[in-house]
């Protein structure tokens, strides 16, 4: 079965620093991998994806993540954290289930961000 | 138009009351979606449509009815909810399982549903 695991409830980083959401992932084969954001009673947004090539992502809103086979790993990173980053973020690895493509998702972090 | 978008954005009703939450996308998506989602909690998928045909139910109890009527809509009816029903509903839709490398999953911004 796939399944990405976040070992972290809560990430809290002053503003101006670097920020980072970890990640590990467990698949059968070649992971395809996502980071959604959650602000506030919104929907889930896409931030970035690994599908094939570079380790180094780069998706919205001055994210990027990183893609370890050796460590299983896919952290989110920034390199100067903003205040309005502060959300929740989920880890995701896609997974096929009756003919539809189905994102399994992480238990979520929160990430506050503080000035 | 790359959105989802979902009506009513916030929704209170009885535990006797029927009422119904929509579903809209114009992406030329094929696969729409229902999840439940509690707070601080990740999505949880209550149903998948592929081709307007159910395909996944995740053995969601019978006071929620799904309805795809087209390849750009789906409805969630919902009939004698509990307290415990209360949510954030989210709908998302992509391409199937084609084998494509970017099927395009896009949630929208979801009804948060107050059941009293």
């Amino acid at each position: 079965a796939q399944s990405v695991a976040q070992p972290e409830d809560q990430v809290k980083v002053a503003e101006g620093n670097p920020l980072t959401v970890k990640c590990t992932y467990s698949v059968s084969g070649n992971p395809y991998l996502f980071w959604y954001v959650q602000y506030p009673n919104r929907g889930l947004q896409f931030l970035l994806k690994y599908i094939t090539g570079d380790n180094l992502v780069k998706g919205s809103y001055g994210f990027e993540a990183e893609f370890n086979k050796s460590q299983t790993s896919f952290h989110l990173k920034k390199p100067s954290a903003l205040v309005s980053d502060s959300a929740l973020y989920f880890c995701a690895v896609r997974t096929e289930s009756g003919g539809s493509y189905i994102p399994t998702f992480g238990r979520g972090t929160s990430l506050i961000v503080h000035p | 138009d790359t959105e989802v978008t979902q009506t009513p954005k916030h929704l209170v009703m009885g535990m006797t009351n029927k009422k119904s939450l929509k579903c809209e996308q114009h992406m030329g998506h094929r696969a729409m979606y229902w999840y439940k989602q509690k707070a601080k909690k990740p999505p949880e998928l209550m149903f998948v449509y592929s081709y307007e045909k159910l395909s996944i139910n995740e053995s969601v109890p019978s006071r929620f009815s799904p309805e795809c009527p087209n390849s750009s809509l789906l409805n969630l009816h919902l009939h004698a909810l509990q307290p415990e029903d209360s949510a954030l509903y989210l709908c998302a839709s992509s391409q199937p399982a084609t084998g494509a490398v970017n099927y395009g999953y896009t949630f929208g911004s979801g009804t948060r549903l107050t059941v009293v």
